[in-house]
């Protein structure tokens, strides 16, 4: 959606963090979340975060979330092959959510 | 996939022939939506119902019909399919444990010739 924008590629190498990032555009949306996409699935929701929290972890997965700049990002220490996917950012507002384009990461051993 | 199933996994149809996708969800869930992902584009509401026998367009309703007749199934109908409705469908599913976080079906791969 043109709402939420983020990067189409990132290469990582494994072992290494990954920052995905994206930026939204809805200052009043509840809750940010991230979803992953395998290769021919569906969507997987990987973690959220209320919209009055800047910070939340989740074993290796960080979302920092800077409202003042309405920036989000994912951060996925030790990448893995099976992190290879493509990752959505979306906001939702009114019981919609707007989604990012998503970005595909792909990592290299 | 949260309880919820697509039918069918994949389509072919021809310029002009109609189909209709079918979503259940086997919980007791009020809002249900359907998307369509297309590359570079991420995913985009067609339509969406709040509840049983309520629906709502989306982003991009042009082009499809949706049925709520209950509160199990939302159906989404191609009357006259056009090559760029070439696409992969997915249903979602709002459980409401967290706020209006989206739950998704595995997704239905179309292809209009």
């Amino acid at each position: 959606g043109e709402d939420v924008e983020q990067s189409l590629f990132l290469s990582v190498r494994e072992g290494d963090s990954s920052v995905i990032n994206c930026t939204y555009t809805d200052s009043s949306s509840t809750y940010l979340y991230w979803y992953k996409q395998e290769p021919g699935a569906g969507l997987q929701l990987l973690t959220y975060i209320f919209s009055n929290m800047d910070m939340k972890q989740d074993q290796r997965l960080t979302v920092l979330l800077n409202k003042k700049d309405k920036h989000l990002s994912l951060r996925i220490a030790d990448t893995q092959t099976g992190d290879s996917a493509i990752y959505f950012c979306a906001e939702s507002n009114d019981y919609k959510l707007s989604f990012g384009a998503g970005t595909t990461v792909t990592v290299r051993a | 996939n949260a309880g919820v199933t697509q039918t069918p996994k994949f389509q072919v149809l021809k310029t002009g022939q109609s189909m209709t996708l079918q979503c259940a969800q086997d919980m007791n869930h009020n809002s249900m939506y359907w998307y369509r992902q297309d590359p570079g584009m991420g995913l985009r509401l067609i339509y969406y119902s709040a509840s049983e026998g309520t629906t709502d367009k989306g982003e991009v309703p042009n082009g499809y019909n949706v049925s709520r007749l209950n509160k199990r199934e939302f159906s989404l109908r191609l009357e006259s399919a056009a090559p760029s409705q070439t696409s992969v469908y997915f249903c979602a599913i709002v459980p409401g444990q967290l706020g209006d976080t989206q739950y998704f079906g595995p997704g239905t791969r179309l292809t209009v010739l």
